[in-house]
């Protein structure tokens, strides 16, 4: 049973435009949602977070969406640089802090020049 | 600062072997969790440690077992390995104040 699903395996995006990356979850007792990137080689480093008391996070060129009531939330690079290109993945726990993370299975994303 | 340290960063074993991985957390940071990656599965919660104990495990067969030691270092071993346990595992760290996890750069292990 797979809780936190990312359904596209791949996107590619032009370099200077917006990467918009997806994730939808079924367990509402998720109340804290991350994203982290992952370079081949590296293992995941964290990203960005939200808690399910907002429904918006910024952090430079990353915002993250959450919709409570559609259990989705979204990603958004704005502008998409060539480093940006990685897999990246979200992950959701049933309180801040937890060490237990469900992850999904990750979009790679690839940005063209 | 140095990161979260793994070893072996490869291996490669036979089915029916052990194989013992090695994880030593950021300085300071007593959690340590363990995930197995694996293609179109993503990362999937194997076992988290604290102060030695096992605090929360995931869903995998007693093949997978951990330990914590004293020093927060920590160690999975998984036995009688199956060409399936073929994967990455990543161990993670966190203080008690964090949010978020640090991940080392895993260890891949291939099971022929």
């Amino acid at each position: 049973d797979q809780q936190v699903k990312q359904n596209s395996p791949s996107l590619s995006v032009q370099e200077g435009r917006i990467s918009i990356l997806n994730c939808d979850y079924t367990n509402s007792m998720f109340d804290y949602f991350l994203w982290y990137k992952k370079y081949p080689a590296e293992g995941p480093t964290f990203l960005i977070s939200i808690s399910s008391i907002k429904d918006k996070n910024e952090d430079g060129r990353f915002t993250v969406f959450l919709n409570k009531s559609a259990k989705h939330l979204s990603l958004h690079i704005v502008p998409s640089q060539p480093g940006d290109s990685a897999v990246y993945f979200c992950a959701a726990s049933v309180v801040q802090g937890a060490q237990k993370l469900v992850f999904g299975q990750g979009t790679r994303l690839t940005i063209n020049p | 600062k140095a990161g979260v340290t793994q070893t072996p960063r490869y291996l490669i074993k036979t089915r029916g072997q052990q194989v013992t991985l090695s994880c030593s957390p950021i300085s300071g940071h007593r959690s340590v969790s363990w995930y197995q990656q694996t293609p179109g599965q993503g990362l999937q919660f194997l076992f988290e440690y604290f102060s030695e104990t096992q605090r929360n495990k995931g869903n995998f067969p007693g093949r997978f077992s951990g330990r914590q030691f004293s020093n927060s270092r920590s160690e999975m071993n998984v036995s009688t390995l199956e060409l399936g346990d073929s994967a990455l595992y990543l161990c993670a760290s966190s203080s008690l104040i964090a949010n978020v996890l640090t991940f080392g750069a895993g260890s891949r292990l291939t099971v022929l």
